[in-house]
């Protein structure tokens, strides 16, 4: 089985520029994380989903970061415009959010992004 | 609000040492707690869990044994190896409105040398 997917693994861009990050998640998996992982400030989540459905953005840094599910399948969190202080590597989490479970993610394998 | 606590790192050992990576956490209700294990360039993948108060998780020779009344979950192995080489995260997910929101540590850096 497929595990989580992200594109692209490494992003170099420019200060200004428009990032967009994506994710599949693991087939018949309802919740799905965005996180940002830095050394100064370890992981941080930004946003989750259940069932598509944004549920908690509190952790999306500003107005520059917006994240999408459009369906169950696929997942966007783009940054516009990007600055140099959001270099860093983007996860992407997804679980079975269902009566009983413990709540185990299962990661991918992240996209790296430099902004210049 | 939920916390969890781990040692900070790095963590140097020489190979066949004894590893203990001391994690404590806070939580309302009955959380599930896990660890997490990040080789570099990778993303993180579950190395054990527990469910429920004196729950042992083990995989790969690691163990971790939930406890309630300390409110800990220290990852322990006897012997390592260069390959275990990785940042170990202790993590909590507990169930919030039907979800089960996850809260990680900061992450120990373990460096084991030959």
């Amino acid at each position: 089985d497929a595990g989580v997917i992200q594109s692209p693994r490494h992003e170099v861009t420019e200060m200004g520029q428009e990032v967009t990050l994506r994710c599949k998640p693991i087939s018949g998996h309802n919740s799905l994380f965005w996180y940002r992982q830095t050394m100064m400030r370890g992981l941080e989540l930004l946003i989750y989903f259940n069932n598509n459905v944004p549920i908690d953005d509190s952790g999306m840094p500003e107005d520059r970061f917006s994240a999408k599910m459009p369906n169950a399948s696929f997942s966007t969190l783009k940054i516009q415009p990007s600055e140099p202080r959001d270099s860093a590597v983007y996860f992407c989490a997804s679980t079975r959010r269902a009566s009983g479970s413990a709540g185990e993610l299962f990661f991918g394998e992240g996209s790296r992004l430099t902004v210049l | 609000g939920n916390s969890v606590t781990q040692m900070e790192g790095p963590v140097t050992l020489s190979e066949e040492a004894f590893l203990t990576i001391n994690c404590t956490y806070t939580a309302t209700g009955y959380p599930s707690l896990f660890w997490y294990v990040q080789y570099p360039g990778e993303g993180l993948q579950l190395l054990l869990k527990a469910t429920k108060a004196d729950d042992k998780g083990s995989n790969k020779g690691f163990e971790a044994t939930y406890r309630k009344e300390t409110t800990s979950f220290h990852l322990e192995k006897g012997s390592v190896q260069v390959s275990d080489s990785a940042v170990y995260f202790c993590a909590l997910s507990a169930a919030s409105g039907g979800s089960y929101i996850p809260t990680f540590g900061r992450g120990t850096s373990l460096i084991v040398h030959p």
